[in-house]
């Protein structure tokens, strides 16, 4: 397997603007996970899906921050407008549920968001 | 709330020699589950070792290992034999057991740094 894919790898763009970034999980996982690393607040969890739906936005910092699961091979982080302080390394990550063997999370390589 | 305590920002090892790497965490549940996952400069964040709380058998991954002290909440990770390769980001993460949240829930993490 390919392992969990993220785009873009690396995304710079200027204070307003609208910011995608994109996930796609392993085949056949269940659960996708949405995580920011910041120096300042390490690594804190987004929002989670399960089976395309969302299960838990409480780490979703504010309106500006979005999440979709429109199928289970694809997700979305959507910032609008982005702000300087949104600049950290956002990841994704997948499980698979199975009863009391409930998966690991695999990460995605993360997606550096820089604004400027 | 659970919380995770890695109370060693930094560590350093020789080459070859051991190094026990600290974590510490808070819960009230009973049922969860603990892992370790490595951070090397390339971002990528890659499952070391996991370790399931009802198990009382210590979690052992080739040179790698745990010694989970579940009265003490305690699940620190001893590298045997370190290798250059070893160097990077470590981070002890929670999560609680079946029908619980899916989250994890890192601590701020131990770089690790291994001397030729």
């Amino acid at each position: 397997d390919a392992g969990v894919i993220q785009s873009p790898r690396h995304e710079v763009t200027e204070m307003g603007q609208e910011v995608t970034l994109r996930c796609k999980p392993i085949s056949g996982h269940d659960y996708l996970f949405w995580y920011r690393q910041t120096m300042m607040r390490g690594l804190e969890l987004l929002i989670y899906f399960n089976n395309n739906v969302p299960i838990d936005d409480s780490g979703m910092p504010e309106d500006r921050f979005s999440a979709k699961m429109p199928n289970a091979s694809f997700s979305t982080l959507k910032i609008q407008p982005s702000e300087p302080r949104d600049s950290a390394v956002y990841f994704c990550a997948s499980s698979l549920a199975m009863g009391r063997l409930l998966d690991t999370q695999y990460f995605g390589p993360g997606t550096r968001l820089t604004v400027l | 709330a659970q919380t995770v305590t890695q109370s060693q920002p930094e560590m350093s090892v020789q080459e070859a020699e051991t190094v026990t790497l600290s974590c510490t965490y808070d819960t009230s549940e009973s049922d969860y589950y603990l892992f370790w996952y490595k951070q090397p400069p390339s971002r990528q964040m890659i499952l070391v070792i996991r370790q399931e709380a009802y198990k009382q058998q210590n979690a052992t991954e080739n040179r790698f290992s745990v010694n989970f002290q579940k009265a003490a909440k305690s699940f620190s990770l001893k590298i045997s034999d370190s290798q250059l390769g070893d160097a990077a980001m470590y981070f002890c993460a929670y999560r609680r057991g079946l029908g619980g949240s899916e989250k994890l829930v890192f601590g701020k993490g131990t770089k690790l740094t291994v001397n030729p």
